[in-house]
């Protein structure tokens, strides 16, 4: 099974509203990270927050880790028409030797105008 | 923009043929991936190279096979195609930092199978 698992699978605000999406996983992590996709496209990096830390900031963005619960958040604020995409967690973790990064079933964010 | 480029976009084809995914990076990446999705989907790794010659399958089973030659180039194949193949086809670079690897992916191959 995947490591990370995303909830909700699917989510439907309007424009203006925040969006809060959330990330389980399994095993212990060097870092987690949080990506996008649009319809159709590739996968596009968002933000990376380390083990170490707790909490990021990236414009609208705002990432938290409780790596003793294994789970992160992902906050978009004041959300619009364009954020509209699946937002997928992946977990860098190191396996068997090597680092090795999982991503999860994604969450799919409709914002509606 | 991520310099990683997948050729073609979009592809169908007749059960049976073969075919080649194209992917180049102009990064330098060292390692590079090829992910499958189905629509809506979640990704499943199917192929990756830590560097030139060395190729390894990734998690989820697939009969395409890939190769390593160049450090810029990772071509996947499929020698004869079924409708089974029908997916879109992720291709990833990523080079390892202190803080982790971060992906960057190309913008996919549509693969249709008939």
């Amino acid at each position: 099974s995947q490591q990370g698992e995303e909830d909700p699978q699917a989510l439907s605000i309007q424009e203006g509203e925040n969006a809060t999406m959330n990330c389980s996983y399994k095993t212990s992590i060097n870092n987690l990270q949080w990506y996008r996709q649009n319809s159709g496209r590739g996968l596009v990096h968002l933000i990376l927050i380390r083990s170490n830390e707790r909490e990021k900031h990236s414009g609208r963005l705002r990432v938290t880790l409780d790596t003793s619960k294994k789970s992160s958040s992902l906050l978009i604020t004041a959300s619009r028409a364009a954020d509209t995409a699946s937002y997928f967690c992946a977990t860098d973790l190191n396996s068997g030797g090597y680092q090795k990064v999982t991503f999860g079933i994604g969450t799919k964010l409709q914002v509606i105008p | 923009e991520a310099d990683i480029y997948q050729t073609p976009r979009y592809l169908v084809i007749g059960t049976g043929k073969k075919i080649t995914l194209e992917c180049s990076q102009t990064m330098g990446h060292d390692k590079m991936y090829w992910y499958q999705q189905d629509p809506g989907m979640e990704l499943h790794l199917i192929h990756y190279s830590y560097g030139v010659n060395s190729t390894e399958k990734g998690d989820l089973s697939s009969e395409s096979t890939v190769s390593r030659i160049r450090t810029e180039h990772f071509p996947l194949t499929l020698e004869s195609a079924r409708p089974s193949h029908t997916s879109q086809y992720l291709c990833a670079s990523s080079i390892g930092t202190l803080s982790g690897n971060t992906i960057y992916f190309g913008e996919g191959s549509w693969l249709t199978v008939v």
